[in-house]
């Protein structure tokens, strides 16, 4: 019954490779996010999806490329992966973006780039 | 555009002792302001917030209250305990845009 779910928790793989994080939300909210966490615990926002639809696309390499087939779920998809990727990677989603409901995040993606 | 600053760490505390761990933000209008917690190898947690001027949030023994004039939200905790470390980071919510975090604090307890 986990609100928000992240697959895998661990990725180990060599540079130029291509992968995929999947999320899934079971709350029924409208909007889910990408968040990057760096080294130093700082937390970046990649992407936002509000109902199938692209909302926020922050700076982001376009190797990086969100797919949401619907309001549950939104993956990512990670292109020729580089030493700098390395970084856990969070989903989340919210009910009323701005509305003061706060988000509900995923347990996490430790990507490791080698 | 849109910030927050909270304090630097790490913040080093005995058992029982009081925490304070400082946030202001900058924004236009009415952000809603938030603090999350992320224990080691987890998620962020949703620890409090606060939706309008002059509210509370309070959870688990903790508070912040949001100030307008001093555009701050300062987290705080009577008597802390080792199950309390973490890190943990304050947050504005706004229509238009995604949540913004400070840089986080780290909290060490010992006993």
């Amino acid at each position: 019954d986990t609100a928000v779910s992240q697959t895998p928790k661990y990725l180990v793989t060599q540079m130029g490779n291509d992968k995929s994080i999947k999320c899934e939300q079971n709350l029924g909210h409208d909007t889910m996010y990408w968040y990057k966490q760096d080294s130093k615990k700082f937390l970046k926002i990649m992407f936002s999806y509000n109902n199938k639809e692209l909302i926020i696309n922050e700076t982001v390499p376009n190797r990086f490329s969100p797919k949401s087939p619907d309001k549950a779920h939104l993956n990512l998809h990670i292109n020729s992966l580089e030493l700098g990727d390395s970084a856990v990677y969070f989903c989340a989603s919210s009910q009323d973006p701005g509305g003061g409901y706060g988000y509900t995040f995923g347990s996490g993606t430790r990507l490791t780039v080698v | 555009g849109n910030s927050v600053t909270q304090m630097e760490g790490p913040v080093t505390l005995s058992e029982e002792a009081f925490l304070t761990i400082n946030c202001t933000y900058t924004a236009t209008g009415y952000p809603s302001l938030f603090w999350y917690v992320q224990y080691p190898g987890e998620g962020l947690q949703l620890l409090l917030k606060a939706t309008k001027a002059d509210d509370k949030g309070s959870n688990k023994g903790f508070e912040a209250t949001y100030r307008k004039e001093t555009t701050s939200f300062h987290l705080e905790k009577g008597s802390v305990q080792v199950s309390d470390s973490a890190v943990y980071f304050c947050a504005l919510d706004q229509a238009g845009t995604a949540l913004i975090f400070g840089k986080g604090t780290t909290l060490s307890v010992s006993s």
